[in-house]
């Protein structure tokens, strides 16, 4: 039972251009949604979150939107950069109690 | 600052043999504790949980157990490993309120 579900594996960008990966989640008690970035060989560090009770949450290029509706969530990057290629994970929280993970999107920004 | 220290970095165990791993927490209390797995092309799997000494809650059936013997330590085991254990292991911890998760480097754990 995947809660928490990223459905594309990989995306390709050209630098400077958005990149938008999104997420999809089932669970309605979900509270707070967070991105995490992760480079191979290393432990995923967090990124950007957003509170249930927002929509939108912009820091510097990464703006994360919430839809509760449909329950989806986006990242957006603008503009990409190479270094920002790497395995892109959605999280949801329910209280942060226990965090679960989405499979993961692989980010490729071609300089 | 608070940091999390995860060892070993890599290990190659045999088939039926034991599996400790070990995850501590500095410059902070009362944290929860998870151990994470990410098996190849796959997501970050919720093994285990704490919220406190000796308190553990397993997410998933499975070959594995956590042991929370002091606060800022958190122990993954095994006393007989299947090829099917084979992953990157990861610890983190959550300071409640705060929502994010800190993780260690991780520990690619290869079972021949």
């Amino acid at each position: 039972d995947q809660q928490v579900k990223q459905n594309s594996p990989s995306l390709s960008v050209q630098e400077g251009r958005i990149s938008i990966l999104n997420c999809d989640y089932t669970n309605s008690m979900f509270d707070y949604f967070l991105w995490y970035k992760k480079y191979p060989a290393e432990g995923p560090t967090f990124l950007i979150s957003i509170s249930s009770i927002k929509d939108k949450n912009e820091d510097g290029r990464f703006t994360v939107f919430l839809n509760k509706s449909a329950k989806h969530l986006s990242l957006h990057i603008v503009p990409s950069q190479p270094g920002d290629s790497a395995v892109y994970f959605c999280a949801a929280s329910s209280g942060g109690f226990k965090t679960i993970f989405g499979a993961g999107t692989r980010l490729f920004v071609k300089a | 600052s608070q940091t999390i220290h995860q060892w070993p970095a890599t290990l190659v165990q045999p088939v039926g043999s034991p599996l400790s791993l070990e995850c501590t927490v500095e410059g902070t209390s009362n944290p929860n504790l998870y151990w994470y797995r990410q098996a190849a092309g796959r997501g970050l799997q919720l093994l285990f949980y704490s919220v406190g000494i000796g308190q553990i809650s397993s997410e998933v059936p499975q070959n594995l157990s956590a042991s929370r013997p002091q606060d800022r330590q958190f122990i993954l085991s095994s006393k007989k490993l299947l090829l099917s254990d084979s992953g990157f292991y990861l610890c983190a911890w959550i300071r409640p309120p705060r929502t994010e998760a800190f993780f260690g480097q991780g520990t690619r754990l290869t079972v021949v």
